[in-house]
């Protein structure tokens, strides 16, 4: 079975500032997908980013990056440029690669993350 | 992009009622839809995953009486709440898988707040 660990249940940040938000999984897959999703007040879950894997490089979304360590089962977020409208709860996920349904996500405990004008 | 709608947003019953929650994928065909369930400032616990055409697969501990999922077509899936209780209340929220099996391919409704009076 897969485990998702966020550490951080929460954080704040200053408009403008970077902001770093961590997560550690385990598994004994080979074949996986890692996600952070976001959850404004709204609670519609947004889908941040993605990462593959087998992918050394890391996955980059405009203000969004990610640090994937695959050996260290690590796989932090950064948000630069902080905005306003970045608050939100954010949840580290991670699914099971490989067949014709990728299937079940399996959560972190989330982050509440506020940013501060 | 793809998009996931759920009806209805919020629904008050009284204690002892059914209340039925649809899921609709709206311009694609979900092989795939998923049920969480999440209470405030908490992670999503997925409760059951359901295929188009067959029975849906339950998580541990989800009563699959309680909980009636049927995904009649590729486009909609139901939970039914049976004999709802106070404890019941909480935010449900879909997703759905295009068919492929991508590791991006989960998309979400924008979930229904339940509460039992």
């Amino acid at each position: 079975a897969q485990t998702v660990t966020q550490s951080q249940p929460e954080m704040s940040v200053q408009e403008a500032e970077t902001v770093t938000l961590s997560c550690t999984y385990d598994t004994s897959e080979n074949n996986y997908y890692l996600f952070w999703y976001k959850q404004p007040p709204s609670r519609q879950m947004i889908l941040v980013i993605r990462q593959e894997a087998y992918k050394q490089q890391n996955a980059t979304e405009n203000r969004f990056s990610v640090n994937f360590q695959k050996a260290a089962k690590s796989f932090s977020l950064k948000i630069s440029d902080s905005q306003l409208g970045d608050t939100a709860m954010y949840f580290c996920a991670f699914v099971k690669g490989g067949g014709t349904s990728y299937g079940k996500l399996t959560f972190g405990q989330g982050t509440i993350l506020t940013v501060h004008p | 992009g793809a998009v996931v709608s759920q009806h209805p947003s919020r629904v008050i019953c009284k204690s002892g009622t059914s209340v039925k929650i649809e899921c609709r994928s709206l311009d694609f065909q979900a092989t795939t839809m998923f049920w969480y369930r999440q209470f405030p400032k908490q992670s999503l616990m997925l409760m059951a995953t359901s295929n188009e055409g067959s029975k849906a697969t339950y998580e541990q501990g989800v009563e699959k009486d309680k909980f009636l999922i049927n995904h009649a077509s590729l486009t909609l899936s139901t939970l039914t709440v049976t004999s709802a209780h106070p404890e019941d209340s909480s935010f449900y929220i879909c997703s759905a898988e295009t068919s492929g099996g991508r590791g991006d391919t989960q998309y979400f409704g924008p979930g229904t707040r339940l509460t039992v009076l």
